[in-house]
């Protein structure tokens, strides 16, 4: 069973841009959670999707959006860049298919805003 | 954002020493997580609690679920130079499906 995977691993990208980041989930799981690590901020919750709905949203601008797929996989929009937008950002999947269950990271998108 | 109270910030230990850290919080949590991540990869879970109380070993880690649902730790017991990273504890309360992270521990071990 494939585990989280992201792309691109690296983006790098101008203020004003905007920038796309995807993932796909445990195979067969429809639940996706995007998360934010910026330097200094720690980890932050962003969104959760789960079969093509938003079903939570974290403290972040409306500039952070994103969507479901219907093979559960994600995309993570960021438009009007900022350079503290420049972060890590995980997507994880849960064990099973519960909001409940443990959830796995991918290996993340080191976004850069210059 | 709400992030939990998560203690020490770093760790220098001597390889074969134990190591402990925790995390605390004003709220209740359902799920505790420990997660190690290594610098440029994403978190990788190392022990998952569900119940108060609830001690649970994986290999050399040993993590509680405080009884009152408010706190956890994890020890490392005989560290190893692998065990470099930075270890973070997650909190997750009802079904709102988010994680609510500690600010990590970073440890480092000298052979």
């Amino acid at each position: 069973e494939a585990g989280v995977t992201q792309s691109p691993t690296h983006l790098i990208k101008t203020r004003g841009q905007q920038a796309t980041l995807r993932c796909s989930p445990i195979s067969g799981h429809t639940s996706v959670y995007w998360y934010q690590q910026a330097l200094g901020l720690g980890l932050q919750f962003l969104l959760w999707y789960d079969e093509g709905e938003e079903r939570n949203r974290g403290n972040f601008p409306p500039r952070f959006s994103g969507r479901q797929f219907p093979n559960y996989s994600s995309e993570l929009n960021v438009n009007a860049l900022e350079l503290e937008d420049s972060a890590l950002y995980l997507c994880a999947s849960p064990q099973g298919g519960a909001s409940t269950d443990t959830q796995y990271f991918g290996p993340g998108t080191r976004l850069t805003v210059l | 954002g709400q992030q939990l109270n998560q203690s020490p910030q770093s760790m220098f230990i001597q390889e074969g020493e134990d190591v402990s850290m925790n995390c605390t919080s004003s709220s209740i949590f359902n799920t505790w997580l420990w997660y190690k991540q290594d610098p440029g990869e994403g978190p990788v879970l190392l022990i998952a609690l569900y119940k108060a109380g609830e001690l649970t070993s994986n290999g050399r880690l040993t993590a509680q679920f405080g009884i009152t649902r408010k706190d956890s730790f994890l020890n490392i017991s005989a560290s190893i130079p692998s065990d470099v990273g930075i270890y973070f504890c997650a909190g997750q309360k009802g079904n709102t499906g988010k994680l609510i992270f500690g600010q990590g521990t970073t440890l480092q071990v000298k052979p």
